[in-house]
């Protein structure tokens, strides 16, 4: 099945900073691409995604890059801010329902 | 509001018990996810089912039974709890397999 591989387990970055988790997959199969926000104590949301028939996506100050030849996607978060501190989780959807989620980074924002 | 609630939120089982894990949702989502989290192994996918009556195996399902019996619910059955399956899991609905809505999550404690 899918692997997913988060890079960066821990990212520190100062506040207005921009921050860059990286992932990537295996199945070359893999489609869609989301990226969920779990704040402390708390469940996960969604906050971005990527499909695979587009290479760029911004949302505010959050822009997914995919790079389908490396099977690499990454999440920027651009001027961040104390309330960016939580753990992201990166994912792939497989087989059309399987969606796999990668380790997590928990990233803080420091003043 | 659109929801997906879990229950109980929170167990204490003993090792060999029986264990059951409800989901509800009434964001009339064709598909449904069982995870669970555990520290440094982000979200792993147990079982899902994009119809009543009907599940599939998800990443990690050995120990884990499921159950659809309406849209609405999906349930989790550990029919003999042992200490590894001490965990957090979550539920979660999707209307296509794309965006997943969580629920709070269950924490499981098996003694």
């Amino acid at each position: 099945g899918e692997k997913v591989e988060q890079h960066e387990s821990t990212l520190s970055v100062r506040e207005g900073d921009s921050a860059v988790i990286n992932c990537t997959y295996t199945d070359t199969a893999s489609s869609y691409f989301p990226w969920y926000k779990q704040e402390a104590g708390k469940s996960l949301h969604f906050v971005i995604d990527i499909r695979s028939n587009v290479d760029r996506k911004q949302s505010q100050r959050l822009i997914v890059l995919l790079d389908k030849k490396a099977k690499r996607f990454s999440l920027h978060i651009t001027a961040t801010q104390p309330e960016d501190s939580a753990i992201y989780f990166c994912a792939a959807r497989y087989g059309n329902e399987k969606i796999t989620f990668g380790a997590g980074t928990k990233l803080t924002i420091k003043p | 509001e659109a929801a997906v609630t879990q229950s109980p939120r929170s167990k204490v089982a003993v090792t060999g018990g029986k264990v059951t894990l409800s989901c509800h949702q009434t964001n009339n989502h064709d598909y449904m996810y069982w995870y669970r989290q555990d520290t440094g192994h982000g979200l792993r996918l147990i079982h899902y089912s994009y119809v009543a009556d009907s599940t599939e195996k998800g990443d990690i399902p050995d120990g884990y039974k499921a159950s659809r019996p309406s849209q609405e619910n999906f349930s989790l059955i550990l029919e003999l709890a042992s200490l590894s399956q001490t965990a957090v899991y979550f539920c979660a609905s999707s209307p296509q397999s794309d965006t997943l809505y969580f629920g709070e999550g269950s924490r499981l404690i098996v003694v």
